[in-house]
């Protein structure tokens, strides 16, 4: 079983800041990983598959690097609607049980 | 537009069984497999089943095996799931969502989410 680690639990910015997020396996998953943001109340959303392509309409602000174990989610200039959880998923390995990290709330 | 939109809120009994329905729009059902992912109140992500609309083939996470039943009705572009004999730590919000398989071997990533469906487990 692949375990997902993702640091900081909690990252506090300020608007117009960068934001840093990481997320690490616990074995190599290539570039299966992906990146969701979580509003309260609200579904996840989409943000990066395959480490680093953006899924449909996400900003440019949001990119997504690494592969193997260690990659990173970065914010460049953090917006209002940004302050949310965000979630890795690795998806290299069935079955896609336990495959979330166990998120990182990013807030004011 | 891609869509997916769930039944509505539900409260049940320790010991019934609950069936959430996901209506899907904006594609062609049959070509991308339905997963169940849930998710307590302040907790994480937790990924339930899989279900191919196309063969109506199934999958269920060990800890959900049979308890959850994943099923689809095509003429509506509809998935349902069905949880039974419920406890409290079933509580939860309860997603549909549609899975990409990028490669074999792989597992799922999911690119749109339904809007969520609490369902809440009390005496």
């Amino acid at each position: 079983e692949i375990v997902m680690t993702q640091s900081p639990a909690t990252l506090s910015v300020s608007p117009g800041e960068r934001a840093t997020l990481s997320c690490r396996a616990s074995q190599s998953v290539s570039s299966n990983l992906a990146w969701y943001q979580q509003k309260p109340g609200r579904a996840p959303r989409l943000l990066i598959y395959g480490a680093s392509t953006r899924a449909t309409g996400i900003p440019a602000r949001f990119s997504g690097s690494g592969s193997g174990t260690e990659f990173t989610l970065t914010i460049s200039s953090l917006q209002s609607e940004d302050f949310a959880v965000y979630y890795c998923q690795q998806y290299n390995n069935w079955p896609p049980e336990k495959t979330f990290g166990q998120g990182t709330k990013v807030e004011i | 537009q891609v869509q997916l939109v769930q039944s509505g809120a539900e409260v049940k009994k320790p010991g019934a069984s609950v069936k959430v329905s996901c209506k899907a729009s904006g594609y062609t059902f049959t070509s991308y497999d339905i997963n169940w992912v849930r998710q307590a109140t302040g907790q994480g992500l937790e990924w339930m089943g899989w279900m191919n609309p196309n063969s109506g083939n199934t999958g269920y996470g060990q800890k959900f095996q049979g308890r959850v039943t994943i099923t689809r009705n095509t003429s509506i572009s509809t998935a349902y799931m069905e949880l039974s004999s419920l406890r409290s730590e079933d509580t939860a919000v309860y997603y549909c969502a549609r899975g990409r398989l990028p490669s074999v071997g792989a597992t799922y990533y999911f690119d749109y989410w339904g809007q969520g469906t609490l369902v809440t487990v009390s005496p």
